[in-house]
């Protein structure tokens, strides 16, 4: 029943060690995005997908990719995870109405990636 | 490009107090406009929104937001605050044709009984 669901919801791992972290929707939403929520709670995009296409590719290291292998998922892997990658990371999914109107995000829970 | 400002990174309120979290924002063009909270350890919700039209908005929880483009504010009310309500508030502005929503830096409500 959940909307926007992320798994896990906690991840801890060493620096340079590679993790995904995987998101679904279920609302028939068209776009979905990946947003990084830092200690002082800025959000930031960093990716977002309309129909499995790569639309924002916003400043992100090239150690993260996202994948979205349909319009209902979209996967953010990272490589060589460093400490200052430690966040929330948050996927969330909108719906484009006409004349390009986005009627707002529903966000997934987050997952609090933790690089020790 | 499109900014948004809050002013008030913490507020503290009393139980049945009225509270207005403000948003200023930054944008050449009617923009729309957002507001979410986030409890801990939480997604974000959305709140309510403003496209066009009424610049009065309901939201959820008993909350509303007025648009006013001669301040280019959207600020966030409630006439009457509950325990419940304390999280972190979030204004955010979009665009038409473009998807991204630019976020606030967000105002911790705690509210004391």
């Amino acid at each position: 029943d959940t909307a926007v669901s992320q798994t896990p919801k906690y991840l801890v791992t060493q620096m340079g060690n590679d993790k995904s972290i995987k998101c679904e929707q279920n609302l028939g939403h068209d776009t979905m995005y990946w947003y990084k929520q830092d200690s002082k709670k800025f959000l930031k995009i960093m990716f977002s997908y309309n129909n499995k296409e790569l639309i924002i590719n916003e400043t992100v290291p090239n150690r993260f990719s996202p994948k979205s292998p349909d319009k209902a998922h979209l996967n953010l892997h990272i490589n060589s995870l460093e400490l200052g990658d430690s966040a929330v990371y948050f996927c969330a999914s909108s719906l484009t109405g006409a004349g390009g109107v986005n009627y707002g995000y529903t966000f997934g829970s987050g997952t609090r990636l933790t690089v020790v | 490009a499109q900014s948004v400002t809050q002013p008030d990174i913490h507020i503290t309120v009393s139980e049945g107090a009225s509270l207005e979290l403000r948003c200023n924002y930054s944008y050449g063009a009617t923009p729309y406009l957002f507001w979410y909270v986030q409890s801990p350890g939480q997604g974000l919700q959305l709140l309510l929104k403003y496209f066009s039209g009424d610049t009065l908005v309901q939201g959820i929880k008993g909350f509303e937001a007025e648009f006013k483009r001669s301040q280019s504010s959207f600020n966030l009310r409630k006439p009457s605050v509950h325990w419940s309500d304390a999280a972190e508030y979030f204004c955010a502005v979009g665009a038409r044709g473009t998807d991204k929503l630019i976020f606030g830096t967000g105002t911790r409500l705690q509210v004391f009984p």
